[in-house]
């Protein structure tokens, strides 16, 4: 199973939004509705912050928000907020239990 | 509230295998899948396989095959993950998480654990 794909890096300035993608194939982001994102700061557990595509858990901004089109999954963080700088990951149900994440995508607020 | 608390840091030599820890509280044991998670140092997350808590059928990852072993122990709550034949390339940090079905999709995880791998 490889990796999901997702750009090294991305940035924007406060307050401006931010698209990060994550490109799979049919068997797994294409093949089912269950994308989720998670920001990881250093020394930290990773945080939930969409799942099923573009659902919020409780508690996470609604500047936050996934989507998604065929082979391929993003995540949009608006207005963004120096907080917000910190490593993204995509995942995917894969089929039979499995999982997969992508490979990162390191968040800078300018 | 929930919790899920891992053991401590371990030091391991090539060859070896380590087993990590990971205590649930707060909820229905029986009721959420636990993912194993890594990440080695500078990068990304990587899924090693899951563990059904009812029954403690598993699936690993296929790098994994083989050399992991996912386990639950009911009587305190505490699932396991031993990793076995380690080398240097498997120094990381080592997470539990769950999730409610059998996807990728975790809403709390554990505080992790370094396993450090060296001659």
């Amino acid at each position: 199973q490889s990796a999901l794909t997702q750009p090294p890096s991305a940035s924007g300035s406060p307050g401006q939004s931010v698209t990060i993608s994550c490109t799979g194939t049919s068997s797994d982001v294409g093949g089912y509705n269950y994308v989720s994102w998670f920001q990881k700061e250093p020394g930290k557990a990773p945080k939930l912050l969409i799942y099923e595509v573009n659902k919020r858990p409780s508690g996470v901004p609604d500047r936050f928000a996934g989507s998604k089109s065929g082979n391929t999954a993003y995540l949009t963080v608006s207005g963004l907020q120096a907080e917000d700088e910190a490593d993204y990951y995509c995942s995917s149900y894969a089929g039979d239990s499995r999982g997969v994440f992508g490979g990162g995508t390191k968040l800078t607020v300018l | 509230q929930v919790q899920l608390v891992q053991s401590g840091a371990e030091v391991k030599k090539p060859g070896a295998s380590v087993r990590v820890s990971c205590k649930a509280s707060g909820y229905t044991f029986t009721t959420y899948y636990i993912h194993w998670v890594r990440q080695a140092p500078g990068q990304g997350l990587e899924w090693m396989g899951i563990i059904n808590p009812t029954g403690g059928s598993t699936t690993y990852g296929q790098k994994f095959q083989g050399r992991v072993t996912m386990t639950r122990d009911t009587s305190t709550n505490t699932f396991y993950m031993e990793l076995s034949s380690l080398r240097s390339e498997d120094t990381a940090e080592y997470y539990c998480a769950r999730s409610y079905y059998d996807i990728l999709n975790c809403d709390y995880w554990g505080q992790g654990t370094l396993v450090t791998v060296s001659s």
